[in-house]
């Protein structure tokens, strides 16, 4: 199985700050990488698939980047809706995995 | 509204079994793959199992595999999860989710609220 490494596991922000987010597989999956966004309580959300390509509805303060083994979810400027926890998941080859998630909080 | 609603999750005993649902609504159900992915309590997610939009190919998670069989009837917009053997460490949310085609390629593009199953004696 692919393993997906996500880095750091949390964070604190404040609204404003340009928030980035590592996530690192064990193999190459070229481009079949995406991310989610969980809110406590809630279902998980797809924000970025495909690595770079913004999911339709999902504010364009997302942004993906990254091919092979190394990727990065980046939010321009840290919404107070933006405080959540962060999975990326290859689909890449079966079974698709995920990292473990980066929960971002209030500074 | 396009929307996943599970249903079926309770309190079983380990080795009894238990069948999940899932009910589309919103969307052409048949134009796509759909997926049970799972989360245990305060951990991360699991893919557990997912089917193409004709049943043809359908995959497992080594977890589950030989446990658990997922299904789809069409005609009734529903996806199911059928557990068997089940086991303290299935203990989790269940969460269905719909592939963004209708082959298994993984992009969960829409997902329900879950439906906690609790694996105890």
């Amino acid at each position: 199985d692919i393993q997906m490494t996500q880095s750091p596991s949390s964070l604190s922000a404040s609204v404003g700050d340009r928030v980035t987010i590592t996530c690192r597989a064990s193999q190459s999956i070229s481009s079949y990488l995406n991310w989610y966004q969980q809110k406590p309580g809630k279902a998980p959300k797809l924000l970025i698939y495909a690595a770079s390509s913004l999911q339709s509805g999902v504010p364009s303060r997302f942004s993906g980047s990254g091919s092979g083994t190394d990727f990065t979810l980046t939010i321009s400027s840290l919404q107070p809706e933006d405080f959540a926890t962060y999975y990326c998941q290859q689909s890449y080859s079966t079974p698709p995995t995920f990292g473990p998630g980066t929960k971002v909080d209030i500074k | 509204e396009v929307q996943l609603v599970e249903s079926g999750g309770g309190l079983v005993q380990p080795g009894r079994s238990l069948r999940l649902s899932c009910a589309a609504s919103g969307f052409t159900f048949d134009d796509y793959a759909m997926h049970w992915v799972r989360q245990a309590p305060g951990k991360g997610l699991e893919w557990v199992s997912g089917i193409s939009w004709n049943s043809g190919s359908i995959g497992y998670a080594d977890s589950v595999k030989g446990r658990f069989t997922i299904s789809r009837d069409n005609a009734k917009n529903s996806l199911y999860l059928q557990m068997n053997s089940l086991r303290a460490e299935d203990t989790a949310l269940y969460y269905c989710a719909k592939d963004r085609s209708p082959h298994i390629d993984w992009y969960f593009d829409l997902w329900g609220r879950g439906t906690l199953v609790t694996v105890s004696s």
